[in-house]
């Protein structure tokens, strides 16, 4: 199985900060990567699809980057809605996996 | 708008067998897509279960794959999870979703459903 690993695992950010979330593949996926974001109590919801593709309705603050090995999420403006858990998740191969999560919380 | 809404037993005895359907509405599953299951243990994090095309093909977690079952019905327009031989590491909240970019991305997910694996 492909391993993803996110850091940081957590991060303290304050309503406009730019925050970036990486995230790690233990092999080459090329651009099949996805961001989701999730809030406590519900369903995760897709960010980023094709590692840099925003989702339709998705704000243009969130922004993502990255092939290969290595992607990252921009946040490049907090707004107090976007305090929540992001994952990043690898489509490229079987079987689909996630990285472990990245609690963004109010500083 | 496409909803799904995931129905079943809220808990399920140690080697039993877990069973989920999710109902899906704004959308004919026949026409196309292929619909997932997804699990999240409480606190932690994602775990695709498997995924089944609209014309019947699946795919399952190799970690999974001997006790998972996931079928479509057309006529009902849902989907279901059958997970065998559980214990309490299968306690989780159950996702059911419909995937894009053939199978790659989930855009539309249930409300998920708590599962609890115990006597």
């Amino acid at each position: 199985d492909i391993q993803m690993t996110q850091s940081p695992s957590s991060v303290s950010a304050s309503v406009g900060d730019r925050v970036t979330i990486t995230c790690r593949a233990s092999q080459g996926i090329s651009s099949w990567l996805a961001w989701y974001q999730q809030k406590p109590g519900k369903a995760p919801k897709l960010l980023i699809y094709a590692a840099s593709s925003l989702q339709s309705g998705v704000p243009s603050r969130f922004s993502g980057s990255g092939s290969g090995t290595d992607f990252t999420l921009t946040i490049s403006s907090l707004q107090p809605e976007d305090f929540a858990t992001y994952y990043c998740q690898q489509a490229n191969s079987f079987p689909h996996t996630f990285g472990q999560g990245t609690k963004l919380e109010i500083k | 708008q496409v909803q799904l809404q995931e129905s079943g037993p809220g808990l399920v005895k140690p080697s039993e067998t877990l069973s989920l359907t999710c109902a899906v509405s704004g959308y004919s599953i026949s026409s196309g897509y292929y619909w997932g299951w997804i699990r999240q243990p409480p606190g932690k994090g994602l775990e695709w279960i498997g995924s089944i095309y609209h014309s019947g093909s699946t795919y399952y977690n190799p970690s999974l794959k001997s006790r998972v079952t996931i079928s479509v019905d057309t006529s009902k327009n849902q989907f279901s999870l059958k997970l065998s031989s559980v214990t309490a590491a299968d306690t989780a909240v159950y996702y059911c979703a419909r995937l894009w970019g053939s199978g790659s991305y989930v855009v539309y997910w249930g409300q998920g459903t708590l599962v609890t694996v115990s006597s």
